[in-house]
């Protein structure tokens, strides 16, 4: 059971525009702590893929954006491509567990 | 090419002792906290540990606390998690990762080494 709630999956066709969600609670997101995401393509490490909550390191597609709202954080990927088919983990700071993260949510793009 | 390499992995009983390495090149670890992550086989990504650049803050997850000790060697630009007592649920693939300055994101990870517990 992680800290942070994720849908186990999601899909999406080609071009679609594909949500996650990422919940929390009130000693982490909505402890006004910013939510980080990840892109985990299979056999590979996490990569960063968003920081404080819309923030792309340098390299990612601005098809990626991140929102937070209270206690519940999203990452969007507009224009799906196949290459976006990964694991995707949202993490956060807790008060009492420090870094936290979400179980993580199984991107398929049909 | 900015890399961070882990070697320490392997079978061990349990109860035994591994001790991870985590080497960097075409980066210095000097200036930065690191992590170490880990993802258990088919299941999601844990934070273990972290260290200061100056090693004098560190912190542990509740699990691993008192049976894993990070350390770090700024001189040779190398991570290293020590882990005792190792339990079966501790099997996981250890990533050491390099922490986004002033932040609580990992922005540099390593490949991975695996550890399994029997």
């Amino acid at each position: 059971q992680s800290v942070l709630t994720q849908p186990p999956s999601v899909s999406g066709a080609p071009g679609q525009r594909v949500t996650i969600s990422c919940t929390g609670s009130s000693s982490n997101l909505g402890a006004g702590y910013d939510v980080h995401w990840y892109q985990q393509l299979p056999g590979t490490a996490p990569k960063l893929l968003i920081y404080d909550t819309n923030n792309r390191p340098s390299g990612v597609p601005d098809r990626f954006s991140g929102s937070k709202s209270g206690t519940s954080a999203s990452l969007a990927i507009t224009g799906l491509q196949a290459e976006d088919e990964a694991d995707y983990y949202c993490q956060s700071y807790d008060n009492t567990l420090r870094r936290v993260f979400g179980g993580g949510t199984k991107l398929t793009v049909l | 090419e900015v890399q961070l390499v882990e070697s320490g992995g392997g079978l061990v009983n349990r109860g035994g002792s591994l001790r991870l390495s985590c080497a960097a090149s075409g980066l210095t670890l000097s200036s930065y906290r690191m992590s170490w992550v880990r993802q258990t086989p088919g299941k999601g990504l844990e934070w273990v540990s972290s260290i200061s650049s100056s090693s004098s803050s560190i912190f542990y997850a509740d699990p691993v606390k008192g049976r894993f000790a990070i350390s770090r060697d700024n001189a040779n630009n190398s991570l290293y998690l020590q882990m005792n007592s190792l339990r079966v649920e501790d099997t996981a693939v250890y990533y050491c990762a390099r922490d986004l300055p002033e932040n609580e994101a990992f922005d540099i990870w390593g490949q991975g080494t695996m550890v399994t517990v029997s």
